[in-house]
């Protein structure tokens, strides 16, 4: 069964880095995912693709602060220079044959 | 610029059927093999996945929602919509209807439906 695991939680100081993880589950770890940040009481917004390499495809406007890396069945989101409106849940998510799973969220706060 | 946007009744009632549409503009709902999704969120809770439907027709939808789900397109209208049967209080949540699976993925901004007895 296709899962998403990720931590609850992470926190970090303003202008710092956070490095958040998104573990595919076993026999799943060639899939691609996606990023996505929900600031609160917003809606969501695309991030990026994330691919089993490493290489990712942001959305338009996304900031070089926001970049993406994988190894093996774990696919990370590192936000560089933390602001105070990156504090937010952040969700990945997956499409494997015919079924689109999201993990359960990492609410980030910024210090 | 594209832009989603959802409509719906805003309340329903227990055992009704809740019918939403997604309205798209700034680009053609059949120019490209897209796909077009249903997500909804319960106040505080994650992301669940409803169903999505590839520009050729063919749909997908989450097991735990398939018999009380159907997801079509209008490409006259430029709209996607969706019915969910026999609703109940656990179906209260903000819906939003997005574009594509992995890639370049675009969301509405949702709306809230609430569900009365």
């Amino acid at each position: 069964q296709l899962v998403l695991t990720q931590s609850p939680s992470a926190s970090a100081s303003l202008g710092a880095s956070v490095k958040l993880t998104c573990t595919l589950t076993t026999g799943h770890s060639s899939y691609s995912i996606a990023w996505h940040q929900q600031q609160p009481e917003k809606g969501p917004r695309f991030l990026m693709k994330l691919n089993p390499d490493g290489s990712h495809k942001k959305g338009d406007g996304i900031p070089d602060r926001f970049s993406g890396s994988s190894s093996g069945a774990e696919r990370y989101l590192t936000i560089s220079s933390l602001q105070s409106d990156d504090e937010a849940d952040y969700y990945c998510q997956t499409w494997g044959t015919g079924i689109l799973v999201f993990g359960t969220g990492t609410k980030v706060t910024v210090l | 610029q594209l832009q989603l946007q959802e409509s719906g009744p805003g309340l329903v009632k227990t055992s009704e059927t809740l019918s939403l549409m997604c309205t798209v503009s700034g680009g053609s709902i059949s120019s490209a093999s897209y796909y077009w999704t249903w997500i909804r969120q319960t106040p505080g809770k994650g992301l669940e996945w409803i169903g999505t439907i590839h520009q050729s027709g063919k749909t997908y939808y989450n097991p735990s929602l398939t018999s009380r789900v159907i997801i079509s397109v209008d490409t006259s209208k430029n709209q996607f919509s969706l019915q969910l049967t026999s609703v109940t209080a656990a179906d209260r949540a903000v819906y939003y209807c997005a574009r594509g699976i992995l890639t370049d993925i675009f969301w509405g901004q949702g709306t809230l439906i609430t569900v009365s007895s």
